[in-house]
């Protein structure tokens, strides 16, 4: 097991480009999320997957934004044309089917849009 | 809007104290779970608790859910540095176990 990982840890960009945040998740975890957190709050649902399929999505996440999880494996997060308000620290998490388990975090990609 | 209120929301105290963080709700909770999280990583999983009226102790930290599972405290005994960071409560959700998180409480525990 060697946990979620995320790319980058660290992001720059400057506002109005395009990033894009990789998460590979635990192997064995079918249900993969997204969630954005700033400064001083809890983490903010953006959306997840089951396998392949995105189930759900927050309103949080608007047209700027695009989440993908070819083949049920890996995830990207892209956001087009970014913003200062994009800035935020965004953390992937996988976890098993079924209420109850706990969600296991990588150690996010902290976006910071000039 | 936070669906979860944690309070308080920030804490400092000397090591060795004593310590009870609680989260709220004013409705009820299928499942609630308690992250902690250090600066400049994700939150780690400490417990699941799904039963009103549960408790559970891991170590010095002990989880109490409330009997109409609306709400759920953490109680730290002696607190060490170690304890420092963001605690969360994290209530599951209806469907596809997504979780709502509350905005946390920021311990500090000093030497």
């Amino acid at each position: 097991d060697t946990g979620v990982s995320q790319n980058p840890r660290h992001k720059i960009t400057k506002r109005g480009q395009n990033v894009t945040f990789r998460c590979d998740p635990i192997s064995e975890h079918n249900r993969l999320y997204w969630y954005r957190q700033t400064l001083g709050q809890g983490p903010e649902f953006l959306t997840y997957f089951q396998n392949e399929a995105q189930l759900e999505k927050s309103r949080l996440l608007s047209d700027r934004f695009s989440a993908e999880r070819p083949k049920g494996s890996f995830s990207t997060l892209e956001i087009q044309r970014t913003e200062q308000g994009d800035s935020a620290m965004y953390l992937c998490a996988s976890s098993r089917r079924g209420p109850g388990y706990g969600y296991t975090f990588g150690s996010g990609t902290r976006l910071t849009v000039v | 809007t936070q669906l979860l209120e944690q309070s308080p929301q920030f804490l400092s105290i000397q090591e060795g104290e004593n310590l009870t963080v609680y989260c709220n709700s004013s409705s009820v909770f299928s499942s609630l779970q308690w992250y902690r999280q250090e600066p400049g990583e994700g939150p780690v999983l400490l417990v699941t608790v799904v039963t009103g009226g549960e408790v559970k102790k891991l170590k010095r930290l002990t989880f109490q859910f409330g009997d109409a599972r609306k709400d759920s405290s953490l109680h730290i005994t002696a607190a060490q540095p170690g304890d420092t960071g963001l605690y969360l409560c994290a209530r599951g959700g209806n469907a596809g176990n997504m979780l709502t998180f509350g905005g946390g409480t920021r311990l500090m525990v000093k030497p």
